[in-house]
């Protein structure tokens, strides 16, 4: 039972690069979720899957896109990446109205 | 918006003591979920202890303990004989009755000194 977990570990872009970043959970869970983490600050939720077929903005969705491509997985794109997006990334998935689960995260550098 | 607040960026405690971190919250929803996550340097998010609102009982798990004050819509966590291993970020979230994600605080480093 590997719970969530994300590819890659690292990753360092060059401005105006494009990449997807990989989540996938195996506990049957409804509800997936991108945050950020940048430093000194808590996680921020950048978009959130209530369900499969469904897709919501959080707090900080400007710059990302996102699909959840079945029940397990959820994908976040950075289609044109910038410095202000040098951040870690961490999926997490729950049931509802329960804790959420997290992937070990994406360490991300914008040069 | 809905804020978390920790107002203690550090914390320090000798080990075998006991410590208290502090966290406030701002919410208008009757039904929500209140956690407390820990993060060691290997940066995973580690869940630590969980509250639902309607409960008036504090959650307990062995050595860590909530103080959960509803109309002060305070939630503070008491570690008690703290060990090495506790030291790390612990955050404060809060989460509503439905699939929304979680509001974090900005964390509390803890440090235990040996």
């Amino acid at each position: 039972n590997a719970g969530v977990t994300q590819t890659p570990k690292f990753q360092v872009l060059k401005t105006g690069q494009s990449m997807t970043l990989q989540c996938a959970q195996d506990m049957n869970h409804n509800s997936m979720y991108w945050y950020r983490q940048d430093p000194g600050m808590g996680l921020r939720l950048i978009y959130y899957s209530a369900s499969e077929g469904t897709t919501d903005k959080g707090e900080v969705p400007n710059g990302y896109n996102v699909s959840r491509l079945n029940k397990r997985e959820f994908s976040l794109r950075l289609e044109s990446a910038a410095p202000s997006q040098t951040s870690v990334y961490f999926c997490a998935s729950r049931v509802t109205s329960y804790e959420q689960y997290f992937g070990p995260g994406t360490r991300l550098t914008v040069t | 918006a809905q804020t978390v607040t920790q107002s203690q960026p550090e914390m320090s405690v000798q080990e075998a003591e006991t410590v208290t971190l502090s966290c406030t919250y701002d919410t208008s929803e009757s039904d929500y979920y209140l956690f407390w996550y820990k993060q060691p340097p290997s940066r995973q998010m580690i869940l630590v202890i969980r509250q639902e609102a309607y409960k008036q009982q504090n959650a307990t798990e062995n050595r860590f303990s909530v103080n959960f004050q509803k109309a002060a819509k305070s939630f503070s966590l008491k570690i008690s004989d703290s060990q090495l291993g506790d030291a790390a970020m612990y955050f404060c979230a809060r989460g509503g009755g439905g699939a929304d994600g979680l509001t974090f605080g900005k964390g509390t480093h803890l440090i235990i000194q040996p």
